[in-house]
């Protein structure tokens, strides 16, 4: 069965410092695509980065890049040059790309960032 | 903006009582998600439908039920809501299945 799991509950981080947030997956799929979203305190959700299984290179969007190791199963957000407004729960997902669909998140972990 | 619109924003009913929740994609997308997110079981994948036909259904009640309209846009009815029922309910698009996807603000339901 597929599985996200995120270990860290809370996180802090100084402002302009860089943050790592750690997710690991089990999947038997050899064909699947990894998410970060974020999740501001006004709740909305916002995509920012994606992953496929057959990417070699890791994926980078502006402050953010997804450090993806294959073998360990594990799909890190790094978010470099922490700001005040990256504050916001941060939710690991995964997806199925063939054969039927399924969509899983993990449990989230909230980012506090300090001044 | 993600370009996903959903309404109403806040939606409060009693316990019994039948709702509908709807939502526009964004344009040229076919698929839309529906999600509950709730304090105690987290983000929770209802159902999927892909250009007016169901694809896929999660973690979705039996009174629940929901469909695509031609235009695309999609609505989640509830029905026979019980207080546990109370929770953001997202909706979602994207081009294909598996892409990333956008998520409109959420409709918050209350069940009292």
């Amino acid at each position: 069965a597929q599985k996200i799991t995120q270990t860290q509950p809370g996180m802090f981080v100084q402002e302009k410092e860089a943050v790592t947030l750690d997710c690991t997956y089990d999947t038997s799929d050899q064909s699947y695509g990894l998410f970060w979203y974020k999740q501001p305190s006004s709740g909305e959700m916002i995509f920012l980065i994606y992953q496929g299984s057959y990417d070699e290179q890791n994926a980078t969007e502006g402050r953010y890049s997804l450090n993806f190791q294959k073998a360990r199963k594990s799909a890190n957000l790094v978010i470099s040059a922490s700001q005040l407004g990256d504050s916001a729960m941060y939710f690991c997902a995964m997806s199925r790309t063939s054969g039927t669909y399924k969509y899983i998140f993990g449990t989230g972990t909230r980012l506090k960032v300090l001044a | 903006d993600s370009g996903v619109t959903q309404t109403p924003k806040h939606l409060i009913t009693a316990t019994g009582q039948r709702v509908t929740l709807r939502c526009s994609p964004r344009s040229g997308d076919l698929s839309v998600y529906w999600y509950q997110q709730s304090l105690d079981q987290g983000l929770q994948f209802l159902i999927q439908y892909y250009n007016g036909e169901e694809r896929a259904k999660g973690n979705i009640l039996e009174r629940f039920s929901a469909q695509q309209f031609p235009d695309l846009h999609s609505e989640l009815n509830l029905s026979s809501l019980e207080l546990g029922d109370s929770a953001l309910y997202f909706c979602a698009s994207s081009v294909a299945t598996g892409a990333e996807q956008y998520f409109g603000p959420g409709t918050r339901l209350t069940v009292t």
